[in-house]
């Protein structure tokens, strides 16, 4: 199985700031990976999938780069209602693994 | 408008079962596959079981397979989760997803509220 570890597990960054999440799958996912935002009591929503594509919506300040089993999302100026958990998640085949997810809170 | 509503939930004694439900409204349900997600509180997300448009084609997370059932009525556009030998570890809050797709390949644009399984003796 293919197994993702995403890091931080958490963070703390101040308005303005840039932040990176990084996801690593253990095996190549041919960029069948997706991203969701859960912000706090609520459920989570999709940012982006097929390791590039945005949803409709999301800021401008949402990126993503990186291919094959190495992938990145990046906030290029955090504002306070990005305080969320990211979550990556491969999608090509079972399990349907998430990774562990990334607390983003505001310092 | 994409409605997911769960029902079924609730508190159940460890080795007992429990059927989830999950009404679909607002998009034609049988050219979405679904998925099961779980979220113990303050946990991250996991992956339950997911199930194709036509029911052809099913997947587990390992920790589920051969107690869990994923299924699909498409004439009553609903999905359901017969979930027998609970244990403690599968109290969570149980949502489901659409998948983008029709086959269960694809990631999850829209998510129920959720229904809370305890499981407790």
């Amino acid at each position: 199985d293919i197994q993702i570890t995403q890091s931080p597990s958490s963070l703390s960054a101040s308005v303005g700031d840039r932040v990176t999440i990084t996801c690593r799958a253990s095996q190549v996912t041919a960029n069948y990976l997706a991203w969701y935002q859960q912000k706090p009591g609520k459920l989570p929503i999709i940012l982006l999938y097929a390791a590039s594509t945005f949803q409709s919506g999301v800021p401008s300040r949402f990126s993503v780069s990186g291919s094959g089993a190495d992938f990145t999302l990046t906030i290029s100026s955090l504002q306070p209602e990005d305080v969320a958990t990211y979550y990556c998640q491969k999608y090509n085949s079972a399990p349907r693994a998430f990774g562990q997810g990334t607390k983003v809170q505001i310092k | 408008e994409v409605q997911l509503v769960e029902s079924g939930g609730g508190l159940v004694q460890p080795g007992r079962s429990l059927r989830l439900s999950c009404e679909a409204s607002g998009f034609n349900f049988d050219d979405n596959a679904m998925h099961w997600v779980r979220q113990a509180p303050g946990k991250g997300l996991e992956w339950v079981a997911g199930i194709n448009w036509n029911s052809g084609s099913v997947a587990y997370e390992d920790s589920v397979k051969g107690r869990f059932t994923i299924s699909r009525d498409n004439a009553k556009n609903s999905l359901y989760l017969e979930m027998n030998s609970l244990k403690t570890e599968d109290t969570a809050f149980y949502y489901c997803a659409r998948d983008m797709t029709t086959q269960i390949y694809g990631p999850y644009d829209s998510w129920g509220q959720g229904t809370l399984v305890t499981v407790s003796s």
